[in-house]
This record gives C-alpha cells, structure tokens and sequence, in this order.
C-alpha cells in the first residue's frame, strides 16, 4: 500500500520569508514522488518529480524538494517566497506498474497563504 | 503548458440519476485516469485507461462507474445509477506515456448528489 501524510492543512508565511511544506510518504518499493500545486479554478500543476540519482531536486518558480530515504520524508523548500506562491500544495506517491499507467496517492494537501 | 479540460465544473443531479463527466485530454496523450475527492480528504486514485481498456481500479471504482473513449473523443466517467456518497470532485489526468510519467490534471468537476 501507498500513502502520503502532509501534516500541515494550512500554512501562513510572510512575502520574502522561507518556506517548508512537510511531506511523509509510504511506500513498500521504490518510490517516486511529485509535487504539485493547485491555483484557484485551475488543475493541478506539477512542481517537480524524484525519481532518483541527487535527493535534492529542483522545480519551477524556485521551489526544491529533498528526498531523504531513511525519514521517508520528501518535503517541499523555497528560500523566499512571493505572494503569487498562495495556493494549495499537493505532495504525492507512485509506483511504477509494468504495462500500465501510474497510480498516484496524494496526501490532504497544504493551503499556503503569502501574506504581505 | 498541456491543458486538460472538464465539463462541465459542476453538476446537481438527483439520487438514482445517471451522470456523465466529460473529460478532454492532451492530444497526443495515450493514458487517461480519475481522481475522487471528497470534501476535506484526500484525492484518490479511481482508475486509469490505456488503448481502449481499463488497465487499473481501485476499490472506490464500484460497479455503477464505467469509463471509456469512444473513437478519441471526450474520456467520460459515468455514474448509473448514482448515491450520495458520489458527491465529490471529480479530476480527469492524462499522460504522454505510462510508467511514472507526469500526469497533467484538469480542474474538476464538482458533482453534487441531492
């Protein structure tokens, strides 16, 4: 079985502050693990992926994620953040299935809001 | 970027009705999925489509639910006869290829079951 645990449901930095969403996945093989972001009215966005070689990965608008193995932990950073990043934060689980398409499992998601 | 469009973003339908969600995918995407999500939880993997047949379900896909894509067209989830307990967003995915390839999401249909 997959899971995702994100254990902040809203999150509330200040314009130009650091920023980290938490992220705790399990996954019995290897996994793979995205982030996404959701904007109002809008499908969700894919932020960046690991699926393996360097932990530390980068994605768009200056948002990195390290994957650490021995805490199953896959959390997302951004060293200053602007008020156009308030939006909710999808951290998510795969495997790789043979013949078929992946299965992601999402975790509840982290409403962040910039505050200026 | 790719956009994956629903129609429609919401719908009202009675208890016992039948209810379509019509999904249109990137165009030169071959795999197609459904997401649930309930109100205050979790979104959760329904199914995935590839080549006409439903390559995975998960236990949330019950009986009443069938998907398909008839000659390209819209990939359509439907409900019949629909319960209360379908009342969720709905979000339609596709994909370029399978694997762990990335998933480009639309923005849901919001389905409410009176």
């Amino acid at each position: 079985a997959q899971s995702v645990t994100q254990p902040d449901a809203r999150v509330t930095v200040s314009e130009g502050a650091s920023l980290q969403l938490r992220c705790k996945y399990s996954y019995s093989g290897t996994p793979y693990l995205f982030w996404y972001v959701q904007y109002p009215r809008q499908g969700l966005q894919l932020l960046l992926k690991y699926y393996s070689g360097d932990p530390v990965v980068q994605g768009v608008n200056g948002f990195e994620a390290e994957f650490i193995k021995s805490n199953s932990s896959f959390h997302l950073r951004k060293a200053s953040v602007h008020w156009s990043d308030s939006a909710v934060y999808f951290c998510a689980v795969s495997g790789v299935q043979q013949g078929t398409g992946s299965k992601l499992s999402f975790g509840k998601g982290a409403k962040l809001t910039v505050s200026p | 970027g790719p956009k994956v469009l629903q129609i429609p973003s919401h719908q009202i339908i009675d208890m016992g009705q039948m209810v379509t969600l019509n999904c249109d995918p990137v165009s030169n995407h071959l795999y197609f999925y459904w997401y649930k999500q309930i109100l205050g939880q979790q979104m959760e993997f329904l199914v995935n489509f590839y080549n006409g047949k439903v390559m995975e379900k998960s236990k949330l896909f019950k009986d009443q639910f069938s998907v398909e894509r008839p000659d390209g067209s819209y990939f359509t989830l439907k409900i019949q006869p629909t319960a209360l307990e379908d009342s969720a967003v709905y979000f339609c995915a596709s994909s370029r290829t399978g694997g762990a390839a990335e998933q480009f999401f639309g923005p849901g249909t919001r389905l409410t079951v009176l």
